[in-house]
């Protein structure tokens, strides 16, 4: 089955610092990666995604992601960070089971980033 | 499309009380999920729906939880008799199922059990 694992259950960072947020998955087959974002109070949505078309993939309000296949790592980041950037931050990977089965997300346990003034 | 509904957005109940969560997916999607989220735990699934019929439900905590999918445009999740340790949000989502394409999430419903 595949995984990811995300280094870091709390990151705080300065407004306008870079944000960093790691993720490295586990996966026999290429995987399809993922990163949403959960605002307080509000379900998950997507901020971006790897599927294979390009290794640099970005998304909305700023962040982008690095799909590293020697690193196994699928890192998000951002030049510089806003107050409004407060939030969880979940990476998932696809695990598609078949014809009729569909495909389902394993997401992983969370980083909550914090912006500090 | 108004995105994947959830309802009721926050319930509170007595121990013992049946609950019935309900969701209704994108139109056109033919995979739905249950998740629940809480501090210990972070984000679980607890089962899923691949064209209305349950593909894996081995999430699913207990014989107390129950999911149905009736037709491709609705779902519940039932928690009977509901414990306090059920307390939690519970968040529905819907894709189109293939491995590529992301999966769009409800607002979710914050169950209060006391």
């Amino acid at each position: 089955a595949q995984s990811v694992t995300q280094l870091g259950s709390h990151v705080s960072v300065s407004e306008g610092a870079l944000v960093l947020l790691r993720c490295n998955y586990s996966s026999s087959v290429p995987p399809y990666l993922f990163w949403y974002v959960q605002y307080p109070n509000q379900g998950l949505q997507l901020l971006l995604k790897y599927t294979s078309a390009a290794t640099l993939v970005k998304g909305i309000n700023g962040f982008e992601a690095e799909f590293k296949k020697s690193e196994t790592s699928f890192h998000l980041t951002k030049p510089s960070a806003h107050m409004s950037d407060a939030a969880e931050y979940f990476c998932a990977v696809s695990d598609h089971l078949g014809e009729t089965s569909g495909s389902r997300l394993t997401f992983g346990e969370g980083t909550q980033l914090t912006v500090n003034p | 499309d108004a995105g994947v509904i959830q309802s009721p957005r926050h319930e509170v109940t007595e121990m013992g009380q049946e609950v019935t969560l309900r969701c209704k997916p994108i139109s056109g999607h033919n995979s739905l999920f249950w998740y629940r989220q809480t501090m210990m735990r972070g984000l679980e699934l607890l089962i899923y729906f691949n064209n209305n019929v349950p593909i894996d439900d081995s999430g699913m905590p207990e014989d107390r939880f129950s999911a149905k999918m009736p037709n491709a445009s609705f779902s519940t999740l039932k928690i009977q008799p509901s414990e306090p340790r059920d307390s939690a949000v519970y968040f529905c989502a819907s894709s189109l199922g293939w491995v590529d394409t992301e999966a769009f999430f409800g607002q979710g419903t914050r169950l209060t059990v006391v």
